[in-house]
């Protein structure tokens, strides 16, 4: 089982529309979590960070269920600038590793489309 | 520009070759990561260091790669005797000590490219 799964994707949705990322980690000991934007032949940038209380930023909503090891990302009426991958991201031990480190799930592409 | 700096941008090797980059952190962050990635794939952690030490390296690793940050500032990372497979990105990114919650910092990358 991978550290960080996320959704496969592509997601391909019309501007307006409402899209949900859904994210797991295998460490129930990971301390923080974030989600990181990804632009073509860009270096990653963190968008927010994510907390157990959730959290909010305009458009983007963050959500963490530790007890079912989750994050979820919801993003409302999408727009054609939020076209990017979307890199669920957590401060884990992994498996055989010393210390912790931030662990990236293999990122899930949204396209908006006019 | 305060950021993150990788050098170079872009490097195409032939198979067998030695290649090196280097990351200039940003001036305050004690920790700095490198990291490589595929096309399709999030960024695959290599190794990491605290001040001139380097306290975790990946399992993934091969004795090719090595990597250093002699005065705790800039670092390098080398490759020896290149492979095809060895073709990626290869992001460097630093945090101040790290705590819950504390962002990484991304450099734009070196891209490698192995013929």
């Amino acid at each position: 089982r991978k550290e960080v799964e996320q959704d496969p994707g592509p997601f391909n949705v019309p501007e307006g529309a409402t899209v949900a990322f859904n994210c797991t980690y295998s460490n129930s000991a990971s301390q923080s979590f974030f989600w990181y934007r990804q632009d073509c032949r860009k270096e990653p940038k963190l968008l927010m960070s994510v907390y157990s209380s959730g959290n909010e930023d305009g458009r983007f909503t963050a959500q963490l269920n530790r007890a079912s090891q989750y994050i979820s990302l919801l993003i409302r009426d999408s727009k054609l600038s939020d076209s990017a991958t979307y890199l669920c991201v957590v401060n884990m031990r992994p498996s055989g590793a010393g210390s912790y480190q931030l662990t990236f799930g293999k990122g899930t592409k949204l396209s908006v489309i006019p | 520009d305060t950021g993150v700096s990788q050098d170079p941008r872009h490097k195409i090797t032939k198979r067998g070759q030695n290649v090196t980059f280097r990351c200039d952190p940003i001036s305050e962050h004690n920790r700095l990561y490198w990291y490589r990635q595929t096309l399709g794939q999030g960024p695959e952690f290599l190794t990491y260091f605290q001040n001139e030490a380097q306290l975790e390296k990946s399992r993934l690793l091969s004795d090719r790669f090595s990597a250093e940050r002699p005065k705790g500032s800039f670092s390098t990372l080398e490759i020896q005797r290149t492979e095809q497979g060895d073709s990626a990105m290869y992001l460097c990114a630093s945090t101040p000590i790290q705590g819950a919650g504390t962002e990484a910092f991304f450099g734009q990358g070196t891209r490698l490219t192995v013929v």
